[in-house]
């Protein structure tokens, strides 16, 4: 099955940077790559996806990048600010079958006002 | 984005005793919902997955009779946690996925933090 490996962990940046989180797929058929954010004892909210037929996705702060050779993924954040702060999950799906998300283990972001 | 939402959000019950978790998708009709379950620091663990109007399939692990899935209609998915105990204490949460438009996004409700007592 699939696996997804997410770094880092944990993450603190300084207001008005940038923050990269990275994550890898297993599977070379998943072909779809979303991106969520969880606040402090809320549901997962999608941010930004990302499909095998392109390689990067802007969504005005946010950016996602894909490289399907590799088999890596990339979540960008530029001019961070304090409300960025919470736990992002990458997540990768087949779009077939059942189209499980298979998620990652989570980064903790944190931005220092 | 779609609008999933889940009740209640919070529930405290004593210990043998069932609960019942509503999943509803508000502004869209879900082919598809999806349980996750959820444990303080820790990623999503997919527990099930239900069509609408069929059987769900549970993932390797959880006990069907003891999570109980209802999916009756498009916008409806229902947990049930019979005989609750007090290591079923978690963060639950679901999801939906509408078929319209060849869309395959999954939107996630509030979640439900059950603490069994």
């Amino acid at each position: 099955g699939e696996n997804v490996e997410q770094h880092p962990s944990t993450l603190s940046v300084q207001e008005g940077d940038s923050a990269v989180i990275k994550c890898t797929y297993s599977d070379s058929a998943s072909n779809y790559f979303p991106w969520y954010k969880q606040e402090l004892g809320k549901g997962p909210q999608l941010i930004i996806d990302i499909r095998s037929n392109v390689g990067e996705k802007k969504d005005q702060r946010i950016a996602v990048t894909l490289n399907k050779t590799a088999k890596h993924f990339s979540l960008h954040i530029t001019e961070t600010q304090p409300e960025d702060s919470a736990v992002y999950f990458c997540a990768a799906s087949t779009q077939t079958g059942a189209n499980n998300l298979f998620f990652g283990t989570g980064t903790r972001l944190t931005v220092i006002p | 984005g779609a609008v999933v939402s889940q009740h209640p959000s919070r529930v405290i019950c004593k210990s043998g005793t069932s609960v019942k978790i509503e999943c509803r998708s508000l502004d869209f009709q879900a082919t598809t919902m999806f349980w996750y379950r959820q444990f303080p620091k820790q990623s999503l663990m997919l527990m099930a997955t239900s069509n609408e109007g069929s059987k769900a399939t549970y993932e390797q692990g959880v006990e069907k009779d003891k999570f109980l899935i209802n999916h009756a209609s498009l916008t409806l998915s229902t947990l049930t946690v019979t005989s609750a105990h007090p290591e079923d204490s978690s963060f639950y949460i679901c999801s939906a996925r509408g078929a319209s438009g060849g869309s395959y996004t999954q939107y996630f409700g509030p979640g439900t933090r059950l603490t069994v007592l």
